[in-house]
This record gives structure tokens, sequence and C-alpha cells, in this order.
């Protein structure tokens, strides 16, 4: 099992740009975290899927943050325009149903917006 | 409204010296524990969670928690600290019928001294 799955690792873009995470879970897991990670706010969930399904959003900033999850298999995070405080680390974790499991994490891509 | 708080956001001991991690949380519901280690650069891992039967959990690397009632806590312990605990430790908890959504604590971040 080659765990959750995200890319790129490391992203330097500048403001205004798009930025596009991605992110892989295991098979077989029917939800799907984004977490964003900074010093300030700590580990906060931006979004969340069922089975490919958008369950909560409410965690997203503004508008200019969006996910998709097109399949079970595939789901992306887009910051469109992004600004320098959307540095951060952002982690993508996927879970089974029963929550026994536990959640696991992908390793984050690390975003620098100058 | 279930919220997690961790008490002491550093904690630093030798190594060989007993590890306390504090965690208290507030549900109005029996709620899941968990807790997680992150390493350097690294995501989220799963050290032990808590779900119903037996209060006293044992994890990975020689770590576990004892579950309270009387007392919301779920104190994470290790009788001897190794260099290679290093990390930051997350208290998160969650409920049946949460769709499997945790909340995270802020974090606390362990340093092992020589």
């Amino acid at each position: 099992d080659a765990g959750v799955i995200q890319s790129p690792r490391h992203e330097v873009t500048e403001m205004g740009q798009e930025v596009t995470l991605r992110c892989k879970p295991i098979s077989g897991h029917d939800y799907l975290f984004w977490y964003r990670q900074t010093m300030m706010r700590g580990l906060e969930l931006l979004i969340y899927f069922n089975n490919n399904v958008p369950i909560d959003d409410s965690g997203m900033p503004e508008d200019r943050f969006s996910a998709k999850m097109p399949n079970a298999s595939f789901s992306t995070l887009k910051i469109q325009p992004s600004e320098p405080r959307d540095s951060a680390v952002y982690f993508c974790a996927s879970s089974k149903a029963a929550l026994d499991y536990g959640y696991t994490f992908g390793s984050g891509t690390r975003l620098t917006v100058v | 409204a279930q919220s997690v708080t961790q008490l002491g956001s550093h904690v630093s001991v030798s190594e060989g010296a007993l590890v306390l991690l504090r965690c208290n949380y507030s549900s109005s519901v029996p709620p899941y524990l968990f807790w997680y280690v992150q390493y350097p650069n690294q995501g989220l891992q799963l050290l032990l969670k808590y779900t119903t039967g037996a209060t006293l959990v044992k994890g990975i690397n020689g770590f576990e928690a004892e579950f309270k009632k009387s007392e919301t806590s779920f104190h994470l312990t290790k009788p001897s600290a190794h260099m290679s605990d290093a990390a930051e430790y997350f208290c998160a908890v969650t409920f049946s019928g949460g769709y499997n959504k945790l909340i995270f604590g802020a974090g606390t971040r362990l340093a092992v001294h020589p």
C-alpha cells in the first residue's frame, strides 16, 4: 500500500497565479480530507468528501479556494488567485467509513506564495 | 460542540525521563479520541486511539494513553523518552455519527535532551 500520495511536495508560485494541489487517497477509503497547517492557526480542516461528494466545505477560507473529487482515486485543491497568506502546508488524508481506522495522512504539499 | 485542548505547546524532557502530554476534550456525547505524531517535514501518523472498551490504550513506539471520562482527559504517556520521540503531537476527537470529522488540538512540540 503506497499510502496517501500528494503532489507536488513543494510549490513556489507568484502572487496571483493559480495553484493546483493533488491527492490520491488509499484505495477503498470512503472519506477524503483536505487540511491546512500554519504556525499561527495550526491544523485547519478545509473540506471533506464522502464517496466523492463534498460533505462540509465550511472551512474553505474564501471563494479563491475550490476542491473537487472527480473519482474515488483523485482529488484536487485549487487556489485562484493565490496570495502570500495562502502559504502553508496542505495535507490530504483519507479514511474508511468506520472511524476505528483513523485517518491516513499524506506527506503534504508545502506551498509558498511570493 | 466538540473541542480539544492541549496543555503546553512545548514540553522538554531528558532522555530516559517520563513523557506526559496533556489533552482535555469537550464533548456532549461519548467521544472517540486519537493521538497523532508529526515528525519534521512529514504528515501525521496515528499513534493510538480510543473508541470503546478498555480505557487504557497502547500505541506504537511505547506510548499509551488513558481515557478518563470523569476528568474529560486523554493524556499521552511514555515511561522513558528516547531522542527519536522528538516531534509534534496532536490530540484529536470525534464521535460516532460525526461523519469521521476529526477536531484537532493545537499540538504539543516535544523536545528530548541528552
